[in-house]
């Protein structure tokens, strides 16, 4: 089976930076992804890893490691259109893309 | 380029209907997945079909069923709706297997 765990909920602050969290149990692997959904709105690309290491894009980067199952996306100086649902999802073997329950981030001023 | 495109944007229906929903991918994307969101289940996959022929399923009833057209749109369609079927339906293309889904719209399903 596929299981994929994420924060139910974060907040942070405008300007900090932000650790979201991802885990995952999958037969097999073939790629992670992380998603933006603002309320109302289709989810939108942000990164995407299949090797181990952290991968950058300005303010977002996002970090994989397979052997421990684990990836994270970091967000630094953070603004309040950051507040946004944040969604992990994984390619198995079968490339199928399954997609954790999502972090929702609320970033206050 | 236009992005995923789904019609329509909402529907109501009542309980025993079917409905059908249609997706036109990005221009060049033969995959085309479903999904359905809620907000209890997050997204859950429904399936994906890649030149005509279903590649992956998700664990939904066979009332949840789909199909892909040789110009790559496709169509899904939900035979005797049930309240539990109210949902947002997200469509998605991509252009191979690593690459990110780009995600229409949806259509939002309320069943009455």
């Amino acid at each position: 089976g596929q299981n994929i765990d994420q924060p139910t909920e974060m907040t942070a602050t405008e300007g900090a930076i932000v650790q979201i969290n991802c885990t995952y149990q999958t037969s097999g692997f073939n790629g992670l992804f992380w998603y933006q959904q603002h309320a109302g709105e289709a989810p939108t690309f942000l990164s995407y890893n299949v090797l181990d290491g952290l991968e950058e894009k300005g303010r977002f980067s996002s970090f994989l490691s397979r052997s421990k199952g684990y990836s994270y996306l970091l967000l630094k100086e953070l603004q309040m259109k950051d507040s946004a649902s944040y969604l992990c999802a994984v390619n198995n073997a079968g490339n199928m893309l399954t997609f954790g329950g999502g972090t929702r981030l609320m970033v206050k001023p | 380029k236009a992005g995923v495109t789904q019609t329509p944007r909402y529907l109501i229906k009542t309980r025993g209907q079917q409905v059908t929903l249609s997706c036109s991918p990005i221009s060049g994307h033969r995959s085309v997945s479903w999904y359905q969101q809620t907000p209890g289940q997050g997204l859950q996959f429904l399936f994906e079909y890649f030149s005509e022929t279903q590649r992956n399923k998700g664990n939904f009833p066979g009332r949840f069923s789909g199909r892909q057209f040789s110009n790559s749109r496709s169509e899904m369609n939900v035979s005797t709706l049930e309240l539990g079927d109210s949902a947002l339906y997200l469509c998605a293309s991509r252009q191979g297997v690593d690459q990110p889904q780009h995600f229409g719209d949806g259509t939002r399903l309320s069943i009455l």
